[in-house]
């Protein structure tokens, strides 16, 4: 069944970084964006940027421009997020998300969502 | 950056009853508008997209309707299983995609 798993739950202190892993299985990976949003705790969700698993490219929103990195592995089918220089307010759960439409058509919704992974930020 | 503004931001309501959640966006969005469902400690689940559409799997009692930049998700009859978070999406002009500040729904 088409699925996303991501890697497990990290601790950091302020000013490292964090490299978090989703892999999918099920469908033609580099077919559809892949997205990935945070849900600080109690809050809401917000979304960070999204890659092109066909080619690579990437768009980032503003806030995180400059901290946030996000690549791909075709020969694994996996996506990864890094963002550096974390601080308190980056605690977070932080999931990928499949873009629902192929990446030939107009933008869309997020189909499928990987089981989050828990980032803690603490000195 | 178009914002996404939900209403209300929770609400309490029974077994049975009818729930309505509006999603307000500062522009028009054409109907590219996403409903999600979350439960604590889960991931969000998609519901509905295009406004209307009902995904794969999800039951009949959840509904979407709107246009222009008012739009609505209705539970036709709040099932235990319902109580919950839900999220509002724009996909119309992005990036960046945006989210509503979401609507919890309680017992009442």
């Amino acid at each position: 069944q088409v699925q996303l798993v991501q890697s497990g739950a990290e601790v950091k202190k302020p000013g490292a970084s964090v490299k978090v892993s989703c892999k999918a299985s099920g469908y033609t990976f580099t077919s559809y964006y892949m997205h990935w949003v945070r849900q600080a705790p109690g809050q809401g969700l917000e979304w960070m940027g999204i890659i092109n698993p066909s080619g690579g490219s990437t768009s980032y929103a503003q806030k995180f421009q400059g901290r946030v990195t996000m690549t791909r592995d075709t020969s694994t089918s996996t996506v990864y997020m890094e963002l550096s220089s974390l601080r308190s307010e980056d605690t977070a759960v932080y999931y990928c998300a499949r873009e629902m439409g192929t990446i030939v058509g107009d933008d869309d919704a997020f189909d499928i969502w990987g089981q989050g992974t828990m980032v803690t930020v603490s000195s | 950056d178009i914002q996404m503004t939900q209403s209300p931001s929770s609400l309490s309501a029974s077994v049975g009853d009818r729930v309505t959640i509006t999603c307000r966006a500062s522009q028009g969005i054409s109907n590219s508008l996403a409903w999600y469902q979350q439960k604590p400690g889960k991931a969000p689940k998609l519901l509905l997209y295009a406004a209307s559409r009902l995904e794969s799997g999800v039951p009949s009692r959840f509904s979407g309707s709107g246009s222009g930049t008012d739009y609505t998700l209705t539970i036709s009859s709040l099932q235990p299983e319902d109580f919950a978070t839900y999220y509002c999406q724009q996909y119309y002009s992005t990036p960046p995609w945006t989210f509503g500040q979401g609507t919890k729904v309680e017992i009442k």
